[in-house]
């Protein structure tokens, strides 16, 4: 089972600020087959990131993605006030499919 | 677009079943698509139950494996859950969510998801 650790558990900062997100794997994840999804309370996670760095449909330009084999790295540019929630990744390269810990970002 | 949505009893008793139905709109649960369970306990992270294919094949979470059973329903374009001897311990959101038409996939789209509680 591939394991994601992400990191840090919680990210206070300001609106404008730049956010990043770690998330690391305990084996290398297959053709950077690793989404990041962003939750807010009471809401279905959302896609944002497929293939390390792709993203998906309607996703703004300040979210990317990148990394490969155990080191992804998701960047929020410029936090806008609707993207303090938490941030989760996951790998879909082996099974079972696996989740990290998820990540909050939280206003400073 | 495809949009799902979960149904089901929302208090389950300790050892009984757990029985959940995700309703497919916007398209045809017999495409060629895997459809997925995750869960969610209350304050905490995402957990992958398992998943099917159309045509039936499914895969499930080592650590659910032995309680776990996924369907798919084509005539009434749904696939469902069930989780045999519950616990507090199964309490959470559950969503049903989509994986498109290859297994190296992501989840996308999510249903709105549902609150299952264990409790006598």
């Amino acid at each position: 089972e591939v394991v994601l650790t992400q990191s840090p558990g919680t990210l206070s900062l300001s609106p404008g600020e730049r956010a990043t997100l770690s998330c690391r794997a305990s084996q290398s994840v297959s053709s950077s087959y690793l989404a990041w999804y962003q939750q807010k309370p009471g809401q279905a996670p959302r896609l944002l990131i497929y293939g390390a760095s792709s993203r998906a449909t309607g996703i703004p330009d300040r979210f990317s993605g990148s990394g490969s084999g155990t080191d992804f790295t998701l960047t929020i540019s410029r936090l806008e006030p609707e993207d303090f929630a938490v941030y989760y990744c996951q790998q879909y390269g082996s099974s079972p499919r696996t989740f990290g810990q998820g990540t909050k970002v939280e206003i400073k | 677009q495809v949009q799902l949505q979960e149904s089901g009893p929302g208090l389950v008793k300790p050892s009984g079943t757990l029985s959940l139905t995700c309703a497919v709109s916007g398209g045809s649960i017999s495409s060629s698509n895997w459809w997925s369970w995750v869960r969610q306990p209350p304050g905490k992270g995402l957990e992958w139950i398992g998943e099917i294919y159309h045509s039936g094949n499914t895969n499930y979470n080592p650590s659910l494996k032995s309680r776990v059973t996924i369907s798919v329903d084509k005539s009434k374009n749904q696939f469902s859950l069930k989780l045999s001897s519950v616990t507090a311990a199964d309490t959470a959101v559950y969503y049903c969510a989509s994986l498109g038409s290859s297994w190296y996939n992501w989840f996308d789209p999510w249903g709105q998801g549902t609150l299952v509680t264990v409790s006598s």
